[in-house]
């Protein structure tokens, strides 16, 4: 089956500091992939919707400026999260959708647990 | 008014019960619906997919949909203590992205 890997899956980063997370498509190209944050003992809310070659689409009270989307190939889309602080630290969670198998194609990253100190 | 919301639980059931789990949604013309399972501190995993009125089942897992009540429910048969997670009920409401409900914990008693 589709298989998207997510890395890092832990990270912590000092205030003020900027952070990367990967997401890759392995066997299948993704021409959209979407990022997802997820606090503790909530649901998955979407951030943004990442299109390959073009500019993200942010979902409602998502600073484009803060997370910066980038999904310059098929396989990889980038989200990284600029001058962290505190409230940022979340459980980050990408997906992508495999066109082969439908509406049913949609396949989550492993997720990445970010913590700002 | 939410666009998919979810019996809140959490729901404690005994081994060998029957889970049954609840969701309802907005968007009139959505037409494919999920299941997740989403164990602590893990991405969610897809146990079920439904898009045509009835019942699909796989397994110990029954999906059920009422397009007209806007309903699809999941029922887990002989729950296993490894079903103790939380289930997400998705929604695909126009083709191209999921919107997710609150998710209702579950915990079989061993």
């Amino acid at each position: 089956g589709a298989v998207v890997s997510q890395h890092p899956s832990r990270v912590i980063c000092k205030s003020g500091t900027s952070v990367k997370i990967e997401c890759r498509s392995l066997d299948f190209q993704a021409t959209t992939m979407f990022w997802y944050r997820q606090f503790p003992k909530q649901s998955l809310m979407l951030m943004a919707t990442s299109n390959e070659g073009s500019k993200a689409t942010y979902e409602q009270g998502v600073e484009k400026d803060k997370f910066l989307i980038n999904h310059a190939s098929l396989t990889l889309s980038t989200l990284t999260v600029t001058s962290a602080h505190p409230e940022d630290s979340s459980f980050y969670i990408c997906s992508a959708r495999d066109q082969g198998q439908g509406v049913s194609g949609y396949t989550f990253g492993s997720g990445t647990r970010l913590t700002v100190v | 008014q939410k666009e998919v919301e979810q019996n809140s639980g959490p729901l404690s059931v005994p081994e060998g019960a029957i889970a049954s789990l609840n969701c309802t949604y907005s968007d009139r013309g959505s037409q494919s619906f999920f299941w997740y399972r989403q164990y602590s501190g893990k991405s969610p995993e897809l146990i079920m997919s439904i898009y045509s009125n009835g019942d699909k089942e796989d397994g110990r897992f029954t999906a059920q949909l009422n397009k007209a009540s806007q309903y699809v429910s999941l029922l887990i048969r002989d729950s296993q203590p490894s079903d103790s997670a939380t289930y997400l009920c998705a929604v695909n409401p126009n083709d191209y992205k999921l919107s997710f409900g609150a998710g209702t914990t579950v915990t079989v008693r061993a």
